[in-house]
């Protein structure tokens, strides 16, 4: 099936730790995205990518890493440097410019939870 | 970076009637997309409705419907005949084409429907 694959759905971090969480795309979609949404709030972004091996800062970025090695994954590395890690993580993808099949329309995975511990 | 506003955090609606929830946007680009998402009790992120800037006609989807205002950089949702599966947190997003091509998000708004 075509879509988007998170792992793992939970996580619990312990301080100090570095965490990744996965993201794995079979779309062909040369964007990728990851937000991230705190309880009772709306999704904010933290890094994304519209190429392979480049990719830009969202508006939280600070304490998280990304790469970008190849066209289907996007992985996101959460360091030791964000202090308050715990939410939600969504990642997404699509098409880049005027795409008239989808409407430039952004899919997302089914999310990953982070949790301190 | 463009921000998106969604003035009602919650709003509530009677079952079968019409509901309107509201989304402005801010953008210096002329071109973009702009949609609405649905993010049930199990958070996937469901596509409700999307909307072209360039195209004056609103976007219908069964239920759901636009009123997309471009001079006033506003885009509200239409649900009619609200269901009980209505329910759910709905969010406004906005995405520039040529610039960056990210998409941003409102905080949300939390509809309950009535039984």
């Amino acid at each position: 099936d075509g879509g988007i694959t998170q792992s793992p759905k939970y996580l619990f971090r312990k301080e100090g730790q570095n965490v990744t969480l996965s993201c794995e795309q079979n779309l062909n979609h040369d964007a990728m995205y990851w937000y991230r949404q705190d309880p009772g709030q709306g999704l904010r972004l933290i890094y994304y990518s519209q190429i392979v091996n480049d990719f830009q800062k969202g508006d939280i970025a600070e304490g998280y890493s990304v790469s970008r090695e190849k066209k289907e994954s996007f992985p996101l590395t959460v360091t030791s440097a964000q202090k308050n890690p715990t939410a939600f993580y969504l990642c997404a993808s699509s098409h880049i410019g005027r795409d008239g099949l989808s409407g430039n329309t952004i899919y997302f995975g089914e999310g990953s939870w982070l949790t301190v511990v | 970076a463009q921000t998106v506003t969604q003035s009602q955090p919650e709003m509530s609606v009677q079952e079968a009637e019409t509901v309107t929830l509201s989304c402005t946007y801010d953008t210096s680009e002329s071109d973009y997309y702009l949609f609405w998402y649905k993010q049930p009790p199990s958070r996937q992120m469901i596509l409700v409705i999307r909307q072209e800037a360039y195209k004056q006609q609103n976007a219908t989807e069964n239920r759901f419907s636009v009123n997309f205002q471009k001079a006033a950089k506003s885009f509200s949702l239409k649900i009619s005949d609200s269901q009980l599966g209505d329910a759910a947190m709905y969010f406004c997003a906005h995405r520039e084409i040529y610039n960056n091509n990210d998409m941003r998000f409102g905080a949300g708004t939390r509809l309950t429907v009535k039984p």
